[in-house]
C-alpha cells in the first residue's frame, strides 16, 4: 500500500529552528509538496522536490532524498504565525496526490 | 480576485437529505478534485475530474458524485447524506501538464450531517 508518515505534532520555540520530517512508501514517484494548513484554513503551497537535494525559499527549505525515501522541511526563526499544521504529499506514478495526516507545529514563545 | 469559492461555507443537514457542494475556480485549470479532511486523518480525494467531461473515482468516493460541464464548475453531491459524511471538504485544482501540476485549494465547505 501507499504510506506517507510525518510526526503527529511537534513544539518548537520562537526564534529557533524546527526540521520536519517525512517517510513515504508509494507507487512511483513524480514529485513531493509541502503544505501549510492554518486551524480553520484551506492548505497552501509551500514548496515543491522532484530531483535529491535542498531547495530553499526564504525562511522555509525542503530535502528530498529519492533513494531514502524521505524528505524534510526546515523552517528557521520561528515567527508565532507559523503555529499551523505541515502536510506533506507526494505525487504517485498515476500522478495522484498522497497524502500525509500532517504535522500540527506549535510555536512557543 | 483569482481563485476557488466553495458554497456554502458551512451546512448543518439531516441525515438523508441531498446536498450539493459546489466550487468554482477561474485560473482555467485543467484538473479539479474534491477532499474530505477529517481529524487525525490526511486529506483524502473522493473524485477528481481531469479534463470538462471527464471524472474519476479517488479514494473514498461512496456516497458522493460529481460532474465536470464546464471548466470552471465542478459540484459534488451526497445523494443521502450520512452522519459519516460529516467532515470538512476542499475542492482544489491545478494545471496538469504545467512545470508542477500544484495544487490550489478552496476555503472549504464545513458539513454537519445529523
Amino acid at each position: 500500500g501507499q504510506n506517507i508518515d510525518q510526526p503527529t505534532e511537534m513544539t518548537a520555540t520562537e526564534g529557533a529552528i524546527v526540521q520536519i520530517n517525512c517517510t513515504y512508501q508509494t507507487s512511483g514517484f513524480n514529485g513531493l509538496f509541502w503544505y501549510q494548513q492554518h486551524a480553520g484554513e484551506a492548505p497552501t503551497f509551500l514548496s515543491y522536490n522532484v530531483l535529491d537535494g535542498l531547495e530553499e525559499k526564504g525562511r522555509f527549505s525542503s530535502f528530498l532524498s529519492r533513494s531514502k525515501g524521505y524528505s524534510y522541511l526546515l523552517l528557521k526563526e520561528l515567527q508565532m504565525k507559523d503555529s499551523a499544521s505541515y502536510l506533506c504529499a507526494v505525487t504517485d506514478s498515476n500522478y495522484q496526490l498522497i497524502w500525509g495526516a500532517g504535522t500540527k507545529l506549535i510555536i512557543k514563545p | 480576485i483569482a481563485g476557488i469559492t466553495q458554497a456554502p461555507t458551512s451546512q448543518i443537514l439531516a441525515a438523508g437529505r441531498r446536498m450539493t457542494l459546489r466550487c468554482t475556480q477561474d485560473m482555467r485549470h485543467n484538473a479539479m478534485y474534491w477532499y474530505r479532511q477529517d481529524l487525525g486523518l490526511g486529506l483524502r480525494l473522493i473524485h477528481y475530474s481531469n479534463t470538462a467531461g471527464t471524472t474519476g473515482k479517488g479514494e473514498v468516493p461512496d456516497g458522493y458524485s460529481v460532474s465536470r460541464a464546464n471548466t470552471d464548475d465542478f459540484p459534488l453531491t451526497l445523494a443521502s447524506a450520512v452522519p459519516s459524511q460529516t467532515s470538512v471538504y476542499f475542492c482544489a485544482s491545478s494545471d496538469v501538464g504545467g512545470d508542477t501540476d500544484t495544487q490550489y485549494f478552496g476555503p472549504g465547505t464545513r458539513l454537519t450531517v445529523l
